[in-house]
C-alpha cells in the first residue's frame, strides 16, 4: 500500500519561503513511469495543480505559479519537494503531495491516484 | 476553464445525483484516443479521492454506483442509489491541458 509523509510547517511568514517534503513508501519515486506533483485546496475553490516532477527529474508547473515554484525529487531518500517562494495570504491552502502515471503510449496523465493527507499552511502577516 | 455544476445538492436516501462539468476546450487525445478527464470525490477531513479516470473508468475500488459520461467538452457523473456515505465534495478535473484545471467543486448532501 503506497503511503506519502508530508513535513513542513503549518505556519510561514509573509513573503517567506515554503519548503515542503513528501517521502514515499510502497513505490519508488525512481520506478519508470512515475510522476509526483502538489495540489493545493485554498477555502472555497476547487483544487489547484502547483507542479509535477517525473521519474527522470523533469519538472513541469503552472505557469501562474512557475516564477516561484522549485520542484525537486531524491530518488536516494524516495521522496520530492516543493519550494513556493514570495509566500503572501492567497497561499494558503492544504498542500497535497500526489502520484500519477504515465499513460500507455507514453503521455503524461494527470489522473492523481494516490493524495496525502495534507498539510494546513497558512501565511501569517 | 471547467464550469461544474450545481454548486450543491441535497437529495434522499436512494435518489440519483447528477453533476456536469464543462470544459472550454475538448480534451480528447488522439493518442491514447481517449478523454482526459477525471472525477473525484472528498470525504470531510480526508483528501480527494479519485473516482473515474479516462471519463468513464471507475478506479480501483469504486462501487458501480458511480458512473462517469460524457467526451470532449461535456462531462458527467451520476451517483445512484445515493448513500449516507456519498456525503462530500466532487470535483471534475481536465488532464489535457496545463494547468490541469478542476471545477470548483459540488456538494452533496442528504435530506
Amino acid at each position: 500500500q503506497m503511503r506519502f509523509q508530508e513535513s513542513g510547517p503549518g505556519l510561514v511568514q509573509s513573503s517567506e519561503t515554503l519548503s515542503l517534503t513528501c517521502s514515499v513508501s510502497g513505490d519508488s519515486t525512481e520506478s519508470s513511469g512515475n510522476y509526483w506533483g502538489w495540489v493545493r485546496l485554498s477555502p472555497g475553490k476547487g483544487p489547484e495543480w502547483i507542479g509535477s516532477v517525473s521519474y527522470l527529474g523533469t519538472v513541469s508547473s503552472n505557469l501562474s505559479l512557475k516564477s516561484r515554484v522549485s520542484l525537486s525529487i531524491d530518488t536516494a531518500r524516495n521522496q520530492f519537494a516543493l519550494t513556493l517562494k514570495s509566500m503572501t495570504a492567497a497561499d494558503t491552502a492544504i498542500y497535497y503531495c500526489v502520484r500519477h502515471r504515465m499513460g500507455p503510449y507514453g503521455t503524461t496523465l494527470h489522473f492523481y491516484d494516490f493524495w496525502s493527507q495534507g498539510v494546513q499552511v497558512t501565511v501569517s502577516s | 476553464v471547467v464550469t461544474q455544476s450545481p454548486d450543491s445538492l441535497a437529495l434522499s436516501l436512494g435518489e440519483r445525483a447528477t453533476i456536469k462539468c464543462r470544459t472550454s476546450h475538448s480534451v480528447f487525445s488522439s493518442i491514447d484516443n481517449a478523454d482526459y478527464f477525471a472525477w473525484y470525490q472528498q470525504k470531510s477531513g480526508q483528501p480527494p479521492r479519485l473516482l473515474i479516470s479516462w471519463a468513464s473508468s471507475r478506479h480501483i475500488g469504486v462501487p458501480d454506483r458511480f458512473k462517469g459520461s460524457g467526451s470532449g467538452t461535456d462531462f458527467t457523473l451520476t451517483i445512484d442509489n445515493l448513500r449516507a456515505e456519498d456525503v462530500g465534495v466532487y470535483y471534475c478535473q481536465q488532464g489535457h491541458s496545463a494547468p490541469y484545471t478542476f471545477g470548483q467543486g459540488t456538494r452533496v448532501e442528504i435530506k
